[in-house]
């Protein structure tokens, strides 16, 4: 199986800075055929369902803020907000579906600093 | 408005038996690929099962391999997950979400509590 490791497990950044939370993948999850990562990001927030916010590594899902960003290739993937909002407390997660089982990150819970 | 209900949960002795559903509105369901994930805690998001359109391919995570059972009426609008021999590693909120592998949308999730 692949195994996805989150990096830091807590975050914690005042409003209106940047927010980064690392992802790592045991397995490359860069399909060559296609150019493309198989590498999802999620946001759950209390009492809410899990909403996707980035798939295919850098594709933003529509409707998403495009404070809301995404980067990265093989084994190594960041998310990135560029000015937190008090709305983006939540716990986020990394899942890749390059193979199954699909396999999810840990989870990095963001708080206001 | 893409909406995913699941219910069914509840406490279980361990050894028995439960059976989820997830009910998809706001969507055409029928040509939707769909899966379950649990949430486990201390171990967080894992994935569970998941079931073509027509509902007659389907994959599962090897620790509910022969245990749980996905299935899906187009007709509908629903999809199931059938799980005997529960076990109290088996506790967990049970998610129904959208999509081959990307997941698009997911429910609230139901709570399943197997315990004696």
């Amino acid at each position: 199986d692949i195994v996805m490791t989150q990096s830091p497990d807590f975050l914690a950044v005042s409003l209106g800075e940047r927010a980064t939370i690392n992802c790592k993948s045991s397995q490359n999850i860069l399909y060559s055929s296609n150019n493309k990562n198989y590498l999802g990001w999620y946001q759950q927030k209390p009492g809410q369902p899990l909403r996707l916010l980035i798939y295919w590594a850098t594709t933003r899902e529509s409707g998403v803020p495009d404070r809301f960003s995404a980067s990265g290739s093989g084994t190594d993937f960041t998310l990135t907000i560029s000015s937190l909002q008090a709305e983006d407390v939540a716990v986020y997660y990394c899942h890749q579906y390059y193979s199954l089982p699909y396999t999810f990150g840990q989870g990095t819970k963001l708080e206001i600093k | 408005e893409v909406q995913l209900v699941e219910s069914g949960g509840g406490l279980v002795q361990p050894g028995g038996s439960l059976r989820l559903s997830c009910a998809a509105s706001g969507f055409n369901f029928g040509i939707y690929w769909m899966q379950w994930v649990r949430h486990i805690p201390g171990k967080g998001l894992v994935w569970v099962s998941r079931i073509n359109i027509e509902g007659n391919s389907t994959n599962y995570a090897d620790s509910v391999k022969g245990r749980f059972t996905i299935s899906r009426d187009n007709t509908k609008n629903t999809l199931f997950l059938q799980m005997t021999s529960l076990g109290v590693e088996d506790t967990a909120v049970y998610y129904c979400a959208r999509g081959r592998q990307v997941l698009h949308a997911w429910g609230q999730g139901t709570l399943v509590t197997v315990s004696s």
